[in-house]
């Protein structure tokens, strides 16, 4: 199986900073990434798909980038709704994992 | 609109068993598979398999075999998660989801999610 290792497990930003959060892969999987936003109590939302391509309706200071084993998920300017926790999940072949997710807290 | 709406929340002894259902409206049922995901309380997303909504052919994650069973019927458009001989490890909020058009693997529509409770 392919394991996804998220970093950091935890991050305190403050409104309007730059938030970069990683995910590696144990082995390659060329592109097939994503990222998930989740807030308390609700169901994941699917941000970025592709490794690099913005899902419908997301704001574009959500981006994605990588290819093969290493991945980032960068938000440009820190906004009070992003305050969250993010996934990201291979879907190079079954069965499909998420990393173990990345906590965006207050400062 | 694409919606997938689960039934409510479960409390069941050890031993029990339980059927989640994952009712879906707002697109062709047999075009795209349905796909479960079980989160513990406190802890991360884990991915336990799909079905196959074509064919029915189910595909499950290595943890989630043997217990756990995806079904569906096409008549109410709804599929299902049934789990037998719960563990009070089995305590989690299970959720059902769906692939975007073009790629079924990344999930663009969700239940809103089941929580099952195992305790006696």
């Amino acid at each position: 199986d392919i394991q996804m290792t998220q970093s950091p497990s935890s991050v305190s930003a403050s409104i309007g900073d730059r938030v970069t959060i990683t995910c590696r892969a144990s082995q390659g999987i060329d592109n097939w990434l994503a990222w998930y936003q989740q807030k308390p109590g609700k169901a994941p939302n699917l941000l970025i798909y592709a490794a690099s391509s913005l899902q419908s309706g997301v704001p574009s200071r959500f981006s994605g980038s990588g290819s093969g084993t290493d991945f980032t998920l960068t938000i440009s300017s820190l906004q009070p709704e992003d305050f969250a926790t993010y996934y990201c999940q291979h879907s190079n072949s079954f069965p499909l994992t998420f990393g173990g997710g990345t906590k965006v807290q207050i400062k | 609109q694409v919606q997938l709406v689960q039934s409510g929340s479960e409390l069941k002894k050890p031993g029990a068993s339980v059927k989640v259902s994952c009712k879906t409206s707002g697109y062709t049922f047999t075009r795209y598979g349905v796909n479960w995901v079980r989160q513990a309380p406190g802890q991360g997303l884990e991915w336990m398999g799909w079905i196959n909504t074509n064919t029915g052919n189910p595909t499950y994650a290595p943890d989630f075999t043997g217990r756990f069973v995806f079904s569906f019927d096409t008549s109410v458009t709804t599929a299902y998660l049934q789990i037998s001989s719960l563990k009070p490890e089995d305590t989690a909020v299970y959720y059902c989801a769906r692939g975007k058009s073009g790629s079924g693997s990344y999930y663009s529509y969700w239940g809103q999610g089941t929580l099952v409770t195992v305790s006696s």
